[in-house]
């Protein structure tokens, strides 16, 4: 099976942009979650997402936000774009309901100049 | 509230011999522990996991060991090899939420041969 497959792997991208990441989750599964990485901070969750609906939220501003398709594909958004949004973006998929037992993919690295 | 701690920070050992990793957490409702290891340039990759009803689990060179009362659990790698070089992570579930792993912050395992 392949694993989870995230798109850009890396992107340079400038303060007050937006971007728009890509995850397609291991054949099979339906929860994906992503976590923003950062030396400082760490590994944080974002949200998930099961069945297209949003199921669970992390702490960060509404400028974050994503969806997921039909195809249990996706994407996440970041609205005008600040320096410390610069980290590894990384998706993970699950096939358990509680979307626990999670499969990280490569990340994207998203640098904010 | 949701609270992580993993020590040590940074573990050497030599070649052959033994290391554990211990992750503290503080939510009592947290029902599921998995261990990540992330090398460099790559997404956290699940190696063991296990579950509240279970207090010991081992994968060949590799076993976790759970206690629920102390609120701690812990990672152990018997014969180390340079390979098992990399960042170590626990990361319990969120209790009660979906799809949310909070994660420690993680522990340098440097195996000199």
């Amino acid at each position: 099976k392949a694993g989870v497959t995230q798109t850009p792997r890396y992107l340079i991208k400038t303060r007050g942009q937006q971007v728009t990441l890509s995850c397609s989750p291991i054949s099979g599964h339906r929860s994906v979650s992503w976590y923003q990485q950062t030396p400082g901070q760490g590994l944080q969750f974002l949200f998930e997402y099961f069945s297209e609906t949003q199921r669970n939220k992390g702490n960060f501003p509404g400028r974050f936000s994503g969806r997921q398709f039909s195809n249990s594909r996706s994407e996440m958004n970041v609205s005008t774009l600040e320096l410390g949004d610069s980290a590894l973006y990384l998706c993970a998929s699950s096939f358990r309901d509680r979307g626990l037992e999670q499969y990280f993919g490569p990340g994207t690295r998203l640098t904010v100049t | 509230g949701e609270n992580v701690e993993q020590h040590p920070s940074t573990l050497s050992v030599q070649e052959g011999d033994s290391a554990v990793i211990k992750c503290t957490y503080s939510d009592s409702a947290s029902n599921y522990f998995p261990w990540y290891k992330q090398e460099l340039g790559k997404g956290p990759q699940l190696i063991i996991d296990i579950r509240s009803n279970v207090g010991e689990k081992k994968d060949q060179r590799i076993a976790v060991t759970l206690n629920k009362t102390a609120k701690h659990f812990s990672l152990h790698i018997t014969e180390t090899q340079p390979e098992d070089s990399a960042v170590y992570f626990c990361a319990p579930d969120g209790s009660g939420n979906t799809g949310k792993l909070i994660f420690g912050q993680g522990t340098t395992l440097q195996v000199k041969p």
